[in-house]
């Protein structure tokens, strides 16, 4: 069956100093796959997402992650946060069949200064 | 390019009574969409996924006559709670998967959300 898992509920960092957010999958097929982030009580938003190509994807605000077969792996990196990038991120794998996309639990992020 | 909103974005509504959510497809034809369900700091629950002029397809375990989905046209689908009682308040978020240029049909693009609160 396929799943995501992030396997930080939350992680807290210092403001300026580097940020990986972890996720894994379980998927059969070559997955298509997405980082958002939600800010409390506001919709997701987009932060970059991977298709094919390139593993290393680049996204708005900094963001950056790699794909990595090997390890089922799609990792969210930021080289230095910011006390604005406090969030949930989701990471999230999009089915082929049906267009669905499955959700990990998400991590909170917080930002000490 | 390729947004969907969503009215109304926060709704008080009393036990026993129907509320109506809309979610719209503003610039590009929506062929499917999608409604989740998210509790407070948890992630989202998928509900139904809704396909134009077809019956909703809903996921194990929801209500099919509570949470009524209607995906009238290419650019609107409406989710209708009935009889709402506490327990179904909630943050409803849609989303839209279109085709056409601007969009990627494995991308699904997301609505600002709505908060339901049954009193």
């Amino acid at each position: 069956a396929q799943s995501v898992t992030q396997p930080d509920i939350h992680i807290t960092v210092s403001e300026g100093a580097s940020l990986e957010l972890r996720c894994n999958y379980s998927y059969g097929a070559t997955p298509y796959l997405f980082w958002y982030v939600q800010s409390p009580g506001q919709g997701l938003q987009l932060l970059l997402k991977y298709f094919s190509g390139d593993t290393l994807v680049q996204g708005i605000k900094g963001f950056e992650a790699e794909f990595k077969r090997s390890q089922s792996s799609f990792n969210l990196r930021k080289p230095s946060v910011h006390w604005s990038d406090a969030a949930e991120y989701f990471c999230a794998v999009g089915i082929t069949g049906g267009f669905k996309t499955i959700f990990g639990a998400g991590t909170r992020l917080f930002v000490k200064a | 390019g390729a947004v969907v909103s969503q009215h109304p974005s926060r709704v008080i509504c009393k036990s026993g009574t129907s509320v109506k959510i809309e979610c719209r497809s503003l610039d590009f034809q929506a062929t499917t969409m999608f409604w989740y369900r998210q509790f407070p700091k948890k992630s989202l629950m998928l509900m139904a996924t809704s396909n134009e002029g077809s019956k909703a397809t809903y996921e194990q375990g929801v209500e099919k006559d509570k949470f009524l989905i209607n995906h009238a046209s290419l650019t609107l689908s409406t989710l209708t709670v009935t009889s709402a009682h506490p327990e179904d308040s909630s943050f409803y978020i849609c989303s839209a998967v279109g085709g056409g240029s601007g969009t990627h049909p494995y991308e699904q693009y997301f609505g600002p959300g709505t908060r339901l609160t049954v009193t």
